[in-house]
């Protein structure tokens, strides 16, 4: 199994421009999520599903859309980039029941630089 | 909003020896996880931790938690070098939300 894929491993951007981070699970996991992680501050939250057509905010969803049209994927589009948003980003998925969310599986990571 | 917080944030300590790492969170969460990342790497899961008073173990790691404080600790027997990695805790809230802690920067010295 390839668990949680993430593309691309690296990307520079200019400010304004846009584009898709892409994540894909193939263990059938209701719950994926995306984070963002900068020095000192941990990881923190931006946006979550619970299923495909359901998707909800996290921590710090400014700046971030997500979607969930199938099971396997969800991909996070920056609209128009700015340089706050330079960080690395992980998507991660995990099964629900219930209320209760198992450990989080977690892709490779995406380095974005915005300049 | 839940806050978790970790002390220490960096961690130096030479082989053999015994250190714990804590975590604190702010209001009642539903379970509480460690996550491991070696650098340049991504997270992999340590441990879960469900209600009071429970204790994992593996290897020379083990995790508890009293959640009338608010508080779990990892601890390290016997510090080897592979250990050396960033060490996070998260909390869970409506069984949907991570909220992670800063990490712990490892380092185990020979």
């Amino acid at each position: 199994n390839a668990g949680v894929t993430q593309t691309p491993k690296f990307q520079v951007l200019k400010t304004g421009q846009s584009m898709t981070l892409q994540c894909a699970q193939d263990m059938n996991h209701e719950y994926m999520s995306w984070y963002r992680q900068d020095p000192g501050m941990g990881l923190r939250l931006i946006h979550y599903s619970v299923g495909a057509g359901i998707t909800d905010q996290g921590e710090v969803p400014n700046g971030y859309n997500v979607s969930r049209s199938t099971t396997e994927d969800f991909p996070l589009r920056l609209l128009s980039a700015a340089p706050s948003q330079t960080s690395v980003y992980f998507c991660a998925s995990s099964y629900v029941w219930g209320t209760v969310t198992t450990p989080l599986h977690f892709g490779n990571g995406t380095r974005l630089t915005v300049t | 909003e839940l806050k978790v917080e970790q002390n220490p944030l960096f961690l130096s300590m030479q082989e053999g020896k015994n250190y714990t790492i804590y975590c604190n969170y702010s209001t009642t969460s539903d379970r509480l996880y460690w996550y491991r990342q070696d650098p340049g790497k991504s997270l992999e899961s340590l441990f879960v931790l469900l209600s009071n008073g429970a204790v994992k173990q593996e290897g020379r790691l083990m995790a508890s938690l009293d959640t009338k404080a608010r508080l779990s600790t990892l601890h390290i027997t016997a510090a080897v070098h592979d250990l050396s990695a960033t060490y996070f805790c998260a909390v869970t809230r409506g069984g949907n939300q991570f909220y992670f802690g800063t990490g712990t920067s490892l380092t185990v010295i020979p």
